[in-house]
């Protein structure tokens, strides 16, 4: 079974656009964490936030947001006023004890971003 | 830069050969993953070192097969080559066990003819 859940396999927006990125994960533990990360062209994956089950505050990191919600099993991703070097591939991931802490990835959204 | 390094960056071979993927962790880091990326099954973790222990293996293939040697790097062998086996392997050590974050490699693109 799936363990992140990314609906969205593409969005395409025009610059200073805001766009979210939905990512619903399934866990029966109670320690986890949830990560997003982003892939540009180039390939390379680029760490972005790492959140702990016990932590449900939102986190703004200049123009990304991150909003955790428990109740819904839902970790979304935020970006404000969307520019060109935003396109990527952003994958949510989970990490669980049982598990070793290895990363499950979600299989990702495309974003494009628009001058 | 992660501190995570990997080694081909690119690799072309054919049906039916073997190939080697090295990584080197980011200093202090004894915790060692490899994951694939493919189009058809995204990224996925295939297994994971710890201190030179394999602790954790996911959709590993038996004749893909991997280790930690004492200074901490880590290699993946990948034999019998199939078209299919083409992907992206990324590398990513953390400190320990318990859910810090990843640094990635940059990855090494495999690619079979």
């Amino acid at each position: 079974a799936q363990k992140v859940t990314q609906a969205q396999t593409e969005i395409s927006v025009v610059e200073k656009e805001d766009v979210t990125l939905d990512c619903v994960y399934e866990t029966r533990d109670t320690t986890y964490y949830l990560f997003w990360y982003k892939q540009p062209p180039s390939g390379e994956l680029v760490f972005l936030i790492r959140r702990n089950s016990f932590d449900e505050q939102n986190e703004i990191s200049g123009r990304y947001s991150w909003n955790f919600q428990k109740s819904t099993s839902s970790f979304n991703f935020t970006i404000t006023a969307s520019q060109v070097v935003d396109s990527a591939v952003y994958f949510c991931a989970l990490s669980e004890a049982p598990d070793d802490y290895k990363l499950s990835f979600g299989a990702g959204t495309t974003v494009t971003v628009r001058a | 830069d992660s501190g995570v390094t990997q080694t081909p960056k690119h690799l072309i071979t054919a049906t039916g050969q073997r190939v080697t993927l090295r990584c080197s962790p980011r200093s202090g880091d004894l915790s060692v993953y490899w994951y694939q990326q493919s189009l058809d099954q995204g990224l996925q973790f295939l297994i994971q070192y710890y201190n030179g222990e394999e602790r954790a293996k996911g959709n590993i293939l038996e004749r893909f097969s991997a280790q930690q040697f004492p200074d901490l790097h880590s290699e993946l062998n990948l034999s019998s080559l199939e078209l299919g086996d083409s992907a992206l392997y990324f590398c990513a050590s953390s400190v320990d066990l318990r859910g810090h974050r990843q640094f990635f490699g940059p990855g090494t693109r495999l690619t079979v003819l």
